[in-house]
């Protein structure tokens, strides 16, 4: 089937640029997503980039999409204690449903 | 933007009782819903695709006679947990949306399972 994979931990400082990263498989994806889950929540949709795009920008956040590598990132500029939480990436295709990478565990130290 | 709200956020039940989670779309139809389940540190695992007015379709693995579903109507899904065992406790979380030409997929709060 096909696999999104994603680092699982990203430790930064306050104030700096985190940048989270994702690989997926399906070449015939067609969205690309990036999801936020605070503890014992559901999940928050951050932005997501059509695959004809390489670049979406919404406020804070920075979406790249390298699509002959099938590689994505999430920059998260000026990141706040707030934006502690897990982020998750996540492709879909068509009419399919959506494939999850496991996650990425953000933690912003002051 | 749309809405989805799963009920109730947290259970605690007894071995062998059955219980059941409610996942709305608050302003928009959805003739489709999804019901995951997260493990901890894991990533969302997708149980069954919810149809309105029909059967649901089931992923590899998935009981259906244990994990009931119900989309009676085009803003209610129901996951009934049956004869819950402690292996059941985990994270249920519900969409809606991500249709084709809808690219936005809503999830509600999800509900976090305790079998006892």
């Amino acid at each position: 089937g096909e696999d999104v994979e994603q680092s699982l931990f990203l430790s930064v400082r306050e104030g700096d640029s985190s940048v989270i990263n994702c690989t997926y498989t399906d070449s015939s994806s067609t969205y690309l997503y990036w999801y936020k889950q605070e503890p014992g929540a559901g999940l928050q949709l951050l932005t997501y980039i059509f695959s004809n795009m390489d670049m979406k920008q919404d406020q804070r956040l920075t979406v790249l999409l390298n699509k002959k590598d099938k590689h994505l990132s999430l920059r998260i500029a000026d990141t706040q204690t707030g934006d502690s939480a897990i982020y998750f990436c996540a492709e879909k295709s068509g009419y399919s449903t959506l494939t999850f990478g496991k996650g990425t565990m953000l933690l912003v130290s002051p | 933007g749309a809405v989805v709200s799963q009920h109730p956020s947290r259970v605690i039940c007894k071995s062998g009782t059955s219980v059941k989670i409610e996942c709305r779309s608050l302003d928009f139809q959805a003739t489709t819903m999804f019901w995951y389940r997260q493990f901890p540190k894991q990533s969302l695992m997708l149980m069954a695709t919810s149809n309105e007015g029909s059967k649901a379709t089931y992923e590899q693995g998935v009981e259906k006679d244990k994990f009931l579903i119900n989309h009676a109507s085009l803003t209610l899904s129901t996951l009934t947990v049956t004869s819950a065992h402690p292996e059941d406790s985990s994270f249920y979380i519900c969409s809606a949306g991500g249709r084709r030409g809808v690219a936005e997929a809503f999830f509600g709060q999800g509900t976090r399972l305790t079998v006892v």
